[in-house]
């Protein structure tokens, strides 16, 4: 595609439940990244995947926190068991060798009620 | 670790008038640096970067220099326009840390008439 696609743009979710947030990067790009950024702050590190493996998963903050990309392009963020310090925009980036510009998505906004 | 200072906000200049939003990093060795803007309601976009010492990132009239000596990369533009206002956000990725971007927590700027 022409840029990153996340999907969805918001998701409003309970307590407890499992969520799954989907980026499509730019097509040829291996590597990506996964971040988040709260209201006021940054873009916080999560995940790095350089073609299908995660070669940094060190953001991560707990075990609910999973991601996979076992095609080496779209990626999946997986979170189970919800809480209200999830809520979020989840920002999807990529870049064709992981060590130039990163090109983002316009990220999902996460609400956990 | 690595990391990257930024000058809080948020900012609030008239048109015409002169910017600089401070950043300093924190690095082993020598990473390259950005400077992403994110206007209203859009993703994170990449306004300029510097790839080594004494480099000059310039675009759409905003400048910023990688100074090694002092550890920095100040935005800069001699003349801001409304259109500016967005939130402004300095960032590093050094390949031998595992690639991942580490970003400032963003400087507000809002330009009035």
């Amino acid at each position: 595609g022409a840029g990153v696609s996340q999907t969805p743009s918001n998701k409003v979710t309970e307590k407890g439940k499992y969520v799954e947030l989907r980026c499509d990067p730019i097509s040829g790009h291996t590597a990506l990244y996964w971040y988040r950024q709260s209201l006021g702050q940054g873009p916080e590190f999560l995940i790095y995947f350089q073609g299908t493996g995660a070669a940094d998963d060190s953001g991560l903050p707990n075990d609910r926190f999973f991601a996979v990309r076992p095609e080496g392009s779209v990626s999946t963020l997986k979170i189970q068991r919800t809480e209200r310090g999830d809520s979020a925009v989840y920002l999807c980036a990529s870049s064709d060798n992981g060590n130039t510009e990163a090109f983002f998505g316009q990220g999902t906004r996460l609400t956990v009620v | 670790g690595d990391s990257v200072t930024q000058m809080e906000g948020p900012v609030t200049l008239s048109e015409e008038a002169f910017l600089t939003i401070n950043c300093t990093y924190t690095a082993t060795g020598y990473p390259s640096l950005f400077w992403y803007v994110q206007y209203p309601g859009e993703g994170l976009q990449l306004l300029l970067k510097a790839t080594k010492a004494d480099d000059k990132g310039s675009n759409k009239g905003f400048e910023a220099t990688y100074r090694k000596e002092t550890t920095s990369f100040h935005l800069e533009k001699g003349s801001v326009q409304v259109s500016d206002s967005a939130v402004y956000f300095c960032a590093l990725i050094y390949r031998y840390a595992g690639n991942q971007f580490y970003f400032g927590t963003g400087t507000s700027l809002t330009v009035i008439p």
